[in-house]
């Protein structure tokens, strides 16, 4: 079946850039999504991506899609304290409901 | 605009007692979501309503109940809670407008089963 995994744990520097990795199993999916988890709250969209995109940039945050090896990342540049949470990606296929969701990333920004 | 609203944030039950998690939306979204959240295992869909009047279930709908009772409102009932029910639960909508499909999710609710 489907299936979405990440890394659990990523730690970086204050101002350094960090990489959170996803690879998935769905060649048929065709949003892919970035969202953000702080404690105690739900999950907010931070970016996604069409299958049929190679690399989307948003401010501070890159995201590249290698559909040959259905691998996906989230590039932060210039990492703050702020964004030390969980982040999790997810997957869609068109016409269908389903989502599929990795089992998130926590990223601690050390000062 | 509250979004998306749940009801209670805390809940501790007893081994065999009942519940029900309350989920609202005010964004006049058509499809709403049930998860839980377990560590280690990411989110897991327990139960999906495409539209008022409509349920289907998700990934782990055993030993839960859902309804949908109009656009706005989709509740999820616990009938004899278990401690493998012990978990994090998160209410999500969706607007089939959207071209991103984005999902909007609750703040979670955080229930204990002892």
């Amino acid at each position: 079946g489907e299936d979405v995994e990440q890394s659990l744990f990523l730690s970086v520097r204050e101002g350094d850039s960090s990489v959170i990795n996803c690879t998935y199993t769905d060649s048929s999916s065709t949003y892919l999504y970035w969202y953000k988890q702080e404690p105690g709250a739900g999950l907010q969209l931070l970016t996604y991506i069409f299958s049929n995109m190679d690399m989307k940039q948003d401010q501070r945050l890159t995201v590249l899609l290698n559909k040959k090896d259905k691998h996906l990342s989230l590039r932060i540049a210039d990492t703050q304290t702020g964004d030390s949470a969980i982040y999790f990606c997810a997957e869609k296929t068109s016409g269908t409901y389903k989502y599929i969701f990795g089992t998130g990333t926590r990223l601690k920004v050390l000062a | 605009n509250a979004g998306v609203t749940q009801t209670p944030k805390f809940q501790v039950l007893k081994t065999g007692q009942s519940m029900t998690l309350q989920c609202a939306q005010d964004m006049n979204h058509n499809s709403m979501y049930w998860y839980r959240q377990d560590p280690g295992m990411g989110l897991r869909l327990i139960y999906y309503s495409a539209s008022e009047g409509t349920t289907d279930k998700g990934e782990v709908p055993n030993g839960y109940n859902v309804s949908r009772l109009n656009k706005r409102e989709f509740s999820l009932r616990l009938e004899s809670a278990a401690p493998s029910q012990t978990s994090v639960y998160f209410c999500a909508s969706r607007s089939p407008g959207d071209h991103s499909y984005e999902q909007y999710f609750g703040p979670g609710t955080r229930l204990t089963v002892t």
